[in-house]
């Protein structure tokens, strides 16, 4: 049974701070794994796709990485803002069909 | 391009009650998903439809039942609702293997 951890549970870092996101997965033969922010109360909003075969993903101050072999992956945030304020969820995809399964997230908190 | 569109946004229920959320898929999309999140929990897996048909299915009673429609929408219906029903239920929409789309939820209260 796969399972997903993201430790810590929350973070506070001040403003222009870069910082790592952690996610670990138990089951290392995944299909892809997407990172996602939640904004309080609201839906996910995908940040990220790194399909299996891929070492990592970028998309403006966001860049993602993905070790199968040691189940984990990360997500860098460059320069953070206030904005980025947030929790940010990792999910991994076992099959093409697959459902996902999300770790609990960790809620980022960027001070001016 | 509109994503996925969910309705109602809240609804408050009784125990007892039997509710229904409905789901638009993002255009282009033909597989539909539910999940269900609890307060300060990640997101679980209900089910999942493709060509109108259950084709995956989570660790969830059946109680909770939904159908797809030839449009690809969705409905989640569940009955008997209990207060630990009470959740941000959110679809997700994909097509083939990319990644998933996901709508800003319905918030269920049961009280």
């Amino acid at each position: 049974k796969q399972e997903v951890t993201q430790i810590p549970a929350a973070l506070s870092v001040p403003e222009g701070e870069n910082l790592v996101l952690n996610c670990s997965f138990t089951d290392s033969a995944i299909y892809n794994l997407q990172w996602f922010r939640q904004d309080p109360g609201k839906g996910l909003t995908s940040l990220l796709l790194i399909q299996s075969s891929q070492r990592e993903q970028t998309s403006g101050r966001l860049n993602a990485s993905l070790d199968k072999s040691s189940g984990r992956s990360t997500l860098y945030i460059a320069a953070s803002q206030p904005g980025d304020s947030a929790t940010y969820l990792c999910a991994v995809r076992t099959g093409a069909n697959s459902k996902l399964t999300f770790g609990k997230g960790i809620t980022l908190s960027v001070r001016p | 391009d509109a994503g996925v569109t969910q309705s109602p946004t809240h609804l408050i229920k009784t125990r007892g009650q039997q509710v229904t959320l409905r789901c638009s898929p993002k255009s282009g999309h033909d597989t539909v998903s539910w999940y269900q999140q609890a307060l300060g929990q990640g997101p679980q897996f209900i089910f999942q439809y493709y060509e109108e048909e259950e084709r995956q299915r989570g660790n969830f009673p059946d109680r909770f039942s939904g159908h797809q429609f030839p449009n690809y929408s969705s409905e989640l219906n569940v009955n008997a609702l209990l207060l630990g029903d009470s959740a941000l239920y959110l679809c997700a929409s994909s097509l083939g293997t990319s990644g998933y789309t996901f709508g800003s939820g319905t918030r269920l209260t049961v009280v």
